[in-house]
Formats: C-alpha cells, structure tokens, sequence
C-alpha cells in the first residue's frame, strides 16, 4: 500500500519551454500532496504544498508564477515549470499522504533543461 | 521555523558493525519524526518513524530513539549490510494538525564495506 507514482520519470527540454509532471498516488486518496526539489548530493527542499481543490501553498523564495501546481483530483497533482532555463535542472520529487503525518514519496522526475 | 541537525554527513562501517545517525530539532511543538532511506537516483523510503509519546522504537535491525527534552533523535543499525549502503535523512513535523511539512536534515552517506 501507500505507491505514489510519478511521470515523466525524466525529461530534457529546451530553454524557454514549459514542462508538466504528474504526481498520481496509486492506492490511496490524498487530499494533500508535496512537491520537493533535490540538488545533487543535497537534501530535500520542500517547493509548495498542494490541497485538493484548493491553491497551493508555496515557501519562501518559490516563484508560484513559474511552478505552477494544480491538485485536480485526490489522487493527481500537477506540476508545471514554465519557461524553464537551465537553473530549473533539478530533481523533482512529489509526496502524498495517506494518513496524517507520513509522507511516501513518488520515485521523482530528473528535468535537464539546454 | 523549525530547523533539523544531521550528523555526521558521512558514515564508513564495516559490514557487521552497527551505525548510529543522530538528528536535533528546534522547534518544542515538533511530534513526528520519520527517517528515509534513498538510493542514488531513486526515491526517499521511508524506513522507521516515531512519534513523540514514544521514546524508542524498533524494527528488525533498525531502531529510533527520541530525547524530547534534549530535541534529538538518532536512528541505529545494527548488523549492518552492504545493501545499507545509502543516503539517510532524519525529518521533524508538527503532526496531528490536518496535513504537516516536513523539515530534512542535509542526510548522512552511509557506507558499508564488505
């Protein structure tokens, strides 16, 4: 139980073009979905919280203009960088929440942007 | 806004030996603390967790203590295989409250040789 998956699970695009992944949990309904960025050899930094039918919340220094998240149903959440430029080049990792408290996390989505 | 320690950030073992990890938190009002497994390239998993009505837990070959007066945590290996080998990141939350953030620790790189 508790599968969270993600797609793609990389990508390579130009620079200036936008970009969609999706975060689907598999086996369970999650009205709260997460968004994480990962640089190499660093640890997780939380992007945005994204609520089921409601906006998401982003933190500190996340443009919401540029990563764009849509939480369409209990089980999809969205995330959209849009004109992407090679600094965008990340690690891009979603989790969902079956329960209180414990987050399992989707297996990522490596963006390389030229 | 909560803040997690993580040490050391890298671990070298022997296969057999056991391997102590050990996180402090900031923030009093913290409750949940999970602590994940990932490989290079692939997902954090999460591996144990506890919250803090619980001072230890334990699962197999893996174990979690809690200090809440102290504000640390420390995850234990014992028996320690190569497969072990692998980033760990400690993480705090708020939990109870509808949905929670979780806040990482920068990780330890555990290795384990044969």
């Amino acid at each position: 139980g508790a599968v969270v998956s993600q797609h793609p699970s990389w990508v390579i695009c130009k620079s200036g073009t936008s970009v969609k992944i999706e975060c689907r949990s598999l086996d369970f309904q999650a009205t709260t979905m997460f968004w994480y960025r990962q640089f190499p050899k660093q640890s997780l930094m939380l992007m945005a919280t994204s609520n089921e039918g409601s906006k998401a919340t982003y933190e500190q220094g996340v443009e919401k203009d540029k990563f764009l998240i849509n939480h369409a149903s209990l089980t999809l959440s969205t995330l959209t960088v849009t004109s992407a430029h090679p600094e965008d080049s990340s690690f891009y990792i979603c989790s969902a929440t079956p329960r209180v408290d414990t987050q399992y996390f989707g297996p990522g989505t490596r963006l390389t942007v030229l | 806004g909560e803040n997690v320690e993580q040490h050391p950030s890298t671990l070298s073992v022997q296969e057999g030996d056991s391997a102590v990890i050990k996180c402090t938190y900031s923030d009093s009002a913290s409750n949940y603390f999970p602590w994940y497994k990932q490989e290079l390239g692939k997902r954090p998993q999460l591996i144990i967790d506890i919250r803090s009505n619980v001072g230890e837990k334990k699962d197999q070959r893996i174990a979690v203590t809690l200090n809440k007066t102290a504000k640390h945590f420390s995850l234990h290996i014992t028996e320690t295989q190569p497969e072990d080998s692998a980033v760990y990141f400690c993480a705090a939350s708020k939990g109870g409250s509808g949905y929670s953030t979780l806040t990482f620790g920068k990780g330890t790189m555990l290795l384990v040789s044969p």
